[in-house]
């Protein structure tokens, strides 16, 4: 596989459910992130992982918890979520120090909170 | 005030014909990059084109090219040659040396081409 991997791509849950979203990349990269896009709104993001080390924490609320056990896997654990939650999250890697350092973004995934 | 401006939140359009997408930035750094970006329905953000802020050329990739005026803080998208396959969001990004890893996104315009 190449690039940047999300798992799953559509998610249904309770408000009362914990889940996990999964994101791999094969690119080598030094940095993921993840964002959030809902309707209307420009993508804010969320967390930030460099070196596996979280540097940026956006004001996200406790019931989003981010893990990354090494540098080419990013998770968010979910739980307790709110209907507002309902969002298309993407992650994304990038190679810190390089010239150009744009994203490289997975395809997301789409949760819907009910 | 808002980093990134895309103040067409649709536009529209012939197929086979050119089209500008509209995008100003705001920041007091002097390095930074401009980054522009297409998502289909399906979700996925896909890499089109960067700009630096030091480039002394516009960027060019295939049917893309970026409109960059710097004095007037600007970084517009053209696509030439439009196809059915371009119908989507496109959003233009930056990122400034001195905030490191974050990059500011604009509201996105959604672009449709019609055949």
């Amino acid at each position: 596989e190449t690039g940047v991997t999300q798992t799953p791509r559509h998610l249904v849950m309770g408000m009362t459910n914990k889940k996990s979203l999964k994101c791999e990349q094969h690119l080598g990269h030094n940095a993921m992130y993840w964002y959030k896009q809902s309707a209307k709104k420009p993508l804010e993001l969320m967390f930030v992982y460099n070196f596996k080390e979280q540097t940026e924490n956006n004001s996200v609320p406790s019931r989003f918890s981010p893990e990354c056990p090494n540098s080419s896997h990013l998770f968010l654990h979910l739980h307790t979520l709110q209907p507002e939650d309902s969002a298309l999250y993407l992650c994304a890697s990038s190679q810190v120090g390089s010239n150009n350092y744009g994203y490289t973004f997975g395809s997301g995934t789409r949760l819907t909170v009910v | 005030a808002q980093k990134i401006t895309q103040t067409q939140p649709g536009m529209f359009v012939q197929e086979k014909e050119a089209v500008t997408l509209d995008c100003t930035y705001d920041t007091s750094d002097p390095s930074y990059g401009l980054f522009w970006y297409k998502q289909p329905s399906s979700g996925e953000m896909i890499f089109l084109i960067y700009q630096g802020s030091y480039d002394q050329q516009n960027a060019t990739e295939g049917r893309y090219s970026l409109n960059f005026q710097k004095a007037r803080k600007s970084a517009n998208l053209v696509i030439s040659a439009s196809q059915l396959g371009d119908s989507a969001m496109y959003f233009c990004a930056m990122r400034e040396a001195n905030t490191g890893n974050q990059f500011y996104f604009g509201t996105g315009t959604s672009l449709t081409v019609i055949p």
